[in-house]
């Protein structure tokens, strides 16, 4: 099973500022990584499929980038609506598909 | 407009059993692999099943193989999940979700999902 690591566990910033959120499997998922936001008491939203491939209607403010192993979602300048849970997913080797145990990004 | 409602929660007992259902509207359903994905109270997100459009694959997490049972009804545009011999450690909100690539492992659409607690 891949596992996947996110990092940090909490990032606490400003609106207008930018958020830098990392992925890491425990062996390459090649660029077979979606990433998630999900809002307290929401199902998630895709956000970034295959690494770095946005989603329908997501903002461009959301980029999607690495491969192999290491992953990075960065949203260029937060916006309110940005403060959310954000978890990455592998679809590299399956089943099982797995899931990061998730980043909150919260207002500071 | 795309929409997933599921049903089929609630409270249940250590060793019963329960029925998840999801309903599609809004895209033509019979063309695309479906998914359950529950979230524990607090925790993070994990993958239960799947299922192909057709019906000749299913996939499970191994915590619930021989227990849970993904199903889909293409006329009535609906998905199942069966659930017996339920567990403390099931207890979660399950979601359905809609296949984004056509391989079941990217998720586009979710429902509200559906709260599922195993406690006597």
């Amino acid at each position: 099973e891949i596992v996947l690591t996110q990092s940090p566990a909490t990032l606490s910033l400003s609106p207008g500022e930018r958020a830098t959120l990392s992925c890491r499997a425990s062996q390459s998922v090649s660029s077979y990584l979606a990433w998630y936001q999900q809002k307290p008491g929401q199902a998630p939203r895709l956000l970034i499929y295959d690494a770095s491939n946005r989603a329908t209607g997501i903002p461009a403010r959301f980029n999607g980038s690495g491969s192999g192993t290491d992953f990075t979602l960065t949203i260029s300048s937060l916006e309110p609506e940005d403060f959310a849970i954000y978890y990455c997913q592998q679809r590299y080797n399956w089943p099982p598909l797995t899931f990061g145990g998730g980043t909150k990004v919260e207002i500071k | 407009e795309v929409q997933l409602v599921e049903s089929g929660g609630g409270l249940v007992q250590p060793g019963g059993s329960l029925r998840l259902s999801c309903a599609a509207t809004g895209f033509t359903f019979s063309n695309y692999w479906m998914t359950w994905v529950r979230q524990a109270p607090g925790k993070g997100l994990e993958w239960v099943a799947n299922i192909k459009e057709d019906v000749t694959e299913m996939r499970y997490v191994d915590s619930v193989k021989g227990r849970f049972t993904i199903s889909r009804d293409n006329a009535k545009n609906s998905l199942y999940l069966q659930m017996n011999s339920l567990r403390a450690e099931d207890t979660a909100v399950y979601y359905c979700a809609r296949d984004l690539v056509g391989s079941g492992t990217v998720f586009d659409y979710w429902g509200q999902g559906t709260l599922v607690t195993v406690s006597s």
